[in-house]
């Protein structure tokens, strides 16, 4: 298809372990979005990416997130050292560039539960 | 205050009802007004994007901005349970969009 994907679509782990996330993006898309959404509640901005400029992290919650892009393609979200709180749908979006008139597509997530 | 105020709901209509789903903002930079979609364990699907005050219509959806209130809306005519969602309002001033917690609507038959 020709839309956000992301894996796994679902991941249990224990408290403590490290996760990676992935994102595909649309292809052609520059810019890369990842979110959080707790349960109930609207989108967290985490990071965002555009092309080859530096990323804009100023939404990662602590130092145990991170994320990386290369180039214009693939992305990974990784959560060291998991905690309970970090149970959360990750959503990945791209849109065509960062301009503002350019709306966001969204995959449909990553279902993380820490036990 | 919150950037991008939403009532969570839930709103409950029956089938055929006229739904009003709003947002206020706070930050009179935004440009940029989205309405999303998102059904349970799915992404969030555009629905409507505007960049301007006034209405913007697409089939049963109306995008209505008023920038002097700072307040959107999405009216929803002639709906449907397929309808029933979480509709999310996204503003954006630069290129990184603020989000409401999004509206849990239920249309009941």
């Amino acid at each position: 298809g020709a839309g956000v994907s992301q894996s796994p679509s679902n991941k249990v782990t224990e408290k403590g372990k490290d996760v990676e996330l992935r994102c595909d993006p649309i292809s052609g898309h520059t810019a890369l979005y990842w979110y959080r959404q707790r349960l109930g509640q609207g989108l967290e901005f985490l990071i965002y990416f555009q092309g080859n400029s530096a990323p804009d992290k100023s939404g990662l919650p602590s130092d145990r997130f991170s994320a990386e892009r290369t180039g214009e393609s693939v992305s990974t979200l990784t959560i060291q050292r998991t905690q309970q709180e970090d149970s959360a749908v990750y959503l990945c979006a791209s849109s065509l560039t960062q301009g503002g008139n350019q709306p966001q597509h969204f995959g449909d997530g990553t279902r993380l539960s820490i036990l | 205050q919150k950037e991008v105020e939403q009532d969570p709901g839930p709103l409950s209509v029956p089938e055929g009802a006229i739904v009003s789903l709003n947002c206020t903002y706070s930050n009179s930079a935004f440009q940029y007004f989205m309405w999303y979609r998102q059904y349970s364990r799915k992404g969030p699907e555009l629905l409507m994007y505007t960049y301007s005050s006034g209405n913007k219509e697409d089939g049963r959806f109306t995008a209505q901005v008023d920038k002097s209130s700072k307040y959107i809306s999405l009216f929803i005519r002639d709906s449907q349970p397929s309808d029933s969602a979480t509709y999310l309002c996204a503003i954006r001033g630069s290129y990184i969009p603020t989000f409401g917690r999004g509206t849990s609507l239920i249309v009941h038959p």
